[in-house]
C-alpha cells in the first residue's frame, strides 16, 4: 500500500524553465512533508519542506505547494538548472507522539534538466 | 558536524551469508532510521529505532534485524541473504519528531 505516490517517473525540462513534481498522498494524518534531492551514489539530502498549517513554503528557487483537501503537494524549481538533475523523493510524517516519527517516502520522480 | 555515517559503502556477499551494516547518527540525534532502496521502488522502510528501542517496523521478512545501542549507533543485520536483498541501503537520523531526516551516504550490498 503505497501511501505516498510520485506517478512519474522522470521529467525532462529545458534549462531556465520551471520544473514541476508532484506527489500525491492518502494517509489524512500526514501532517508534515518533506522534498529530498538524490544524486547517484550518494544519500538523499534535505530540500525543503511544509507543515500542514501552510499551503506554500519558498526557499530561493524552490517552492513546494501543498493542497491539503486534494492531498497533494508539488515541488517547483524556477529557474531550472542543469545541476538539479537528480531524483527527488517526497515524504510525509504522520501527527506522532513520543519522540519518534516514522517517514513515508515516495518512489521518486527522476528529474533531467537539459542544457 | 558530522554527519551521519555509514559503513562499509560497499559489500559483496554470496547468497545465504549475513551481513551487518553500521550507522552512525548525527551527534545529538537519537532517532535512527534504515531504508532499502532498489529501483523502480523508492525509499522502503524497514524500521527506526529511538532510545535504543524499535519504535517502528516496515514489512520486511524477519531475516531484517536491527538495533540501536546507548551511544545511539545502530547496525542492521540481514541473515541467509537472497539475490534480491541487493540494494542501497540507507540510514537516517532525526532530532525530534516533525524534523527532517539527515541520511548517510548509504551502503551498496551486492548479493551473487
Amino acid at each position: 500500500d503505497q501511501q505516498v505516490k510520485q506517478n512519474s517517473p522522470s521529467l525532462s525540462v529545458q534549462e531556465g524553465r520551471i520544473s514541476i513534481l508532484n506527489c500525491d498522498y492518502t494517509n489524512s494524518m500526514f501532517d508534515y512533508f518533506l522534498w529530498y534531492k538524490k544524486y547517484p551514489a550518494e544519500g538523499p539530502t534535505f530540500l525543503i519542506s511544509i507543515s500542514s498549517i501552510k499551503d506554500k513554503n519558498e526557499d530561493g528557487r524552490f517552492t513546494v505547494f501543498l493542497n491539503k483537501s486534494a492531498k497533494h503537494l508539488s515541488l517547483h524549481i524556477v529557474p531550472s538548472q542543469p545541476g538539479d538533475s537528480a531524483v527527488y523523493f517526497c515524504a510525509a510524517i504522520p501527527t506522532v507522539s513520543g519522540g519518534y516519527q516514522k517517514v513515508t517516502f515516495g518512489t521518486g520522480t527522476k528529474l533531467q534538466v537539459i542544457p | 558536524k558530522a554527519g551521519v555515517t555509514q559503513t562499509p559503502r560497499y559489500l559483496i556477499k554470496t547468497r545465504g551469508q549475513q551481513v551487518t551494516l553500521s550507522c552512525s547518527p548525527i551527534s545529538g540525534h537519537r532517532s535512527v532510521s534504515w531504508y532499502q532502496q532498489t529501483p523502480g521502488q523508492g525509499l522502503q522502510f524497514l524500521f527506526e529505532y529511538f532510545s535504543e528501542t524499535q519504535r517502528n517496523k516496515g514489512n520486511f521478512p524477519g531475516r531484517f534485524s536491527g538495533r540501536q545501542f546507548s551511544n545511539s549507533r545502530s547496525e542492521m543485520n540481514v541473515s541467509t541473504l537472497e539475490l534480491g536483498d541487493s540494494a542501497l541501503y540507507l540510514c537516517a537520523s532525526s532530532l525530534a519528531i516533525n524534523t527532517e531526516a539527515f541520511f548517510g551516504q548509504g551502503t551498496r550490498l551486492t548479493v551473487v
